[in-house]
């Protein structure tokens, strides 16, 4: 079973479009996260929830709405994709002990043309 | 958001040879430093940590050293092997409020046979 599931794998669209992406996790974990990953492989925090709640929220543009509708579940929309946004998303997830691992899913190419 | 500084970019070790990769950070409220592992097209994955309590870590050929007083840590891979070849990130958090990890920037690690 894979424990931090996210869909798709890959997004190719064009610049304008909205689009969202989807994670799972069946860990019982509390806390979720979403990354980005840029071309140079720096990985940067976009935000965080706990249990449902929205806990860090870094410099993001608004255009990137996080929703949590269990706390199993935390989907990434995208709205008026710009070039700047292609780069790999990973969802997360962790117990809320600061000690506790994360776990990552595979990751989502987005690519926007 | 506090920094945390790695090095070399990129390493190129044979096998049997011992790898090394460095990490420094700046805020001293750090207390939990572990190292991730990603394969290409996959997610990272934890590889080991450690707490400041300690100076040193071990688990199987991969060890941790930790400077304190220097607020330096380093990630020794013994024996490298092919299968070693990917990119290796350190990062750092503190335990106390919600804290989230802080990566740094990566080293891509390639094992020659």
């Amino acid at each position: 079973d894979t424990a931090v599931s996210q869909t798709p794998k890959y997004l190719v669209t064009q610049m304008g479009n909205d689009k969202s992406i989807k994670c799972e996790q069946n860990l019982g974990h509390d806390t979720m996260y979403w990354y980005k990953q840029d071309s140079k492989k720096f990985l940067k925090i976009m935000f965080s929830y706990n249990n449902k709640e929205l806990i860090i929220n870094e410099t993001v543009p608004n255009r990137f709405s996080p929703k949590s509708p269990d706390k199993a579940h935390l989907n990434l929309h995208i709205n008026s994709l710009e070039l700047g946004d292609s780069a790999v998303y990973f969802c997360a997830s962790s117990q809320v002990d600061s000690y506790s691992p994360l776990h990552f899913g595979n990751g989502t190419r987005l690519t926007v043309t | 958001q506090q920094q945390v500084k790695q090095s070399p970019q990129s390493l190129i070790v044979q096998k049997g040879g011992i790898s090394i990769i460095n990490c420094a950070y700046e805020n001293t409220a750090f207390d939990y430093f572990p190292w991730y592992q990603q394969f290409p097209g996959k997610g990272p994955a934890l590889l080991i940590a450690i707490r400041p309590d300690v100076s040193e870590k071990k688990e199987g050929r991969f060890t941790i050293s930790f400077n304190k007083s220097a607020k330096q840590f380093s990630l020794h891979i013994m024996d490298s092997q092919p299968g070693d070849s990917a990119t290796y990130f350190c990062a750092a958090s503190m335990s106390s409020g919600y804290s989230t990890l802080t990566f740094g920037k990566g080293t891509m690690l390639l094992v020659s046979p």
